[in-house]
């Protein structure tokens, strides 16, 4: 069976620090990825997503980057966080390209810039 | 712009009854899909149905129905036998195209009263 996996599951970073949260799929090959932010009283905003290895796609400007150095690896960055970064930043999975396919998604992660 | 609205930002309902969540959304596009996801306290969102636009017939699946009404961009959904596991917050999306990407409200708190 497939699971997605989210680390770490709660940050703490002052104003101005790197970010790097790392999601990991198993059970499955070649998924589309997808990074979500949450922000509080608000639904999810997608963030990025990727159809394969390299291949990042950005829905909102914004400091943050994404990369995607293995199939089943994708990782969201920032070289210097914001006090807007505070969210919950959740990862997801589908089988394919497109709405038809489930999303599935991992437990999250919780990020407070101080 | 595709837009999802949910009008109840939060709704109470006693055990074993039936409650409504509201949804409405904003598109152009003729083919889409819809779908509801509950987020429990441990934050983990699980899809509990979905609707494709170009299917009639409302979805169901066990106690969840919804109520989609293509032309006016209605998309409800109904939980019969309210149980103390349904207690979660309830987003609504949009999804439409071959991205794969989601449009999601800013959710509807559900308590369920004992």
């Amino acid at each position: 069976s497939q699971t997605i996996h989210q680390w770490p599951a709660t940050l703490v970073q002052p104003v101005g620090s790197p970010l790097s949260l790392e999601c990991t799929v198993e059970g499955t090959s070649n998924p589309n990825l997808y990074w979500y932010r949450q922000a509080a009283g608000r639904g999810l905003q997608l963030l990025f997503y990727s159809v394969g290895i390299g291949q990042i796609s950005s829905e909102v400007p914004q400091n943050l980057s994404a990369s995607r150095p293995q199939d089943r690896q994708f990782i969201l960055s920032s070289k210097k966080l914001l006090l807007s970064d505070s969210g919950f930043y959740l990862c997801a999975w589908s089988a394919g390209t497109g709405v038809a396919y489930e999303q599935y998604f991992g437990p999250g992660t919780r990020l407070t810039v101080t | 712009a595709q837009t999802v609205t949910q009008s109840q930002p939060e709704m109470s309902v006693q055990e074993a009854e039936t409650v409504t969540l509201s949804c409405t959304y904003d598109t152009s596009e003729s083919d889409y899909y819809l779908f509801w996801y509950k987020q429990p306290p441990s934050r983990q969102m699980i899809l509990v149905i979905r609707q494709e636009a170009y299917k009639q017939q409302n979805a169901t699946e066990n106690r969840f129905s919804v109520n989609f009404q293509k032309a006016a961009k209605s998309f409800s959904l109904k939980i019969s036998d309210s149980q103390l596991g349904d207690a979660a917050m309830y987003f609504c999306a949009y999804g439409a195209g071959s991205q794969g990407n989601l449009i999601f409200g800013k959710g509807t708190k559900l308590s369920v009263k004992p």
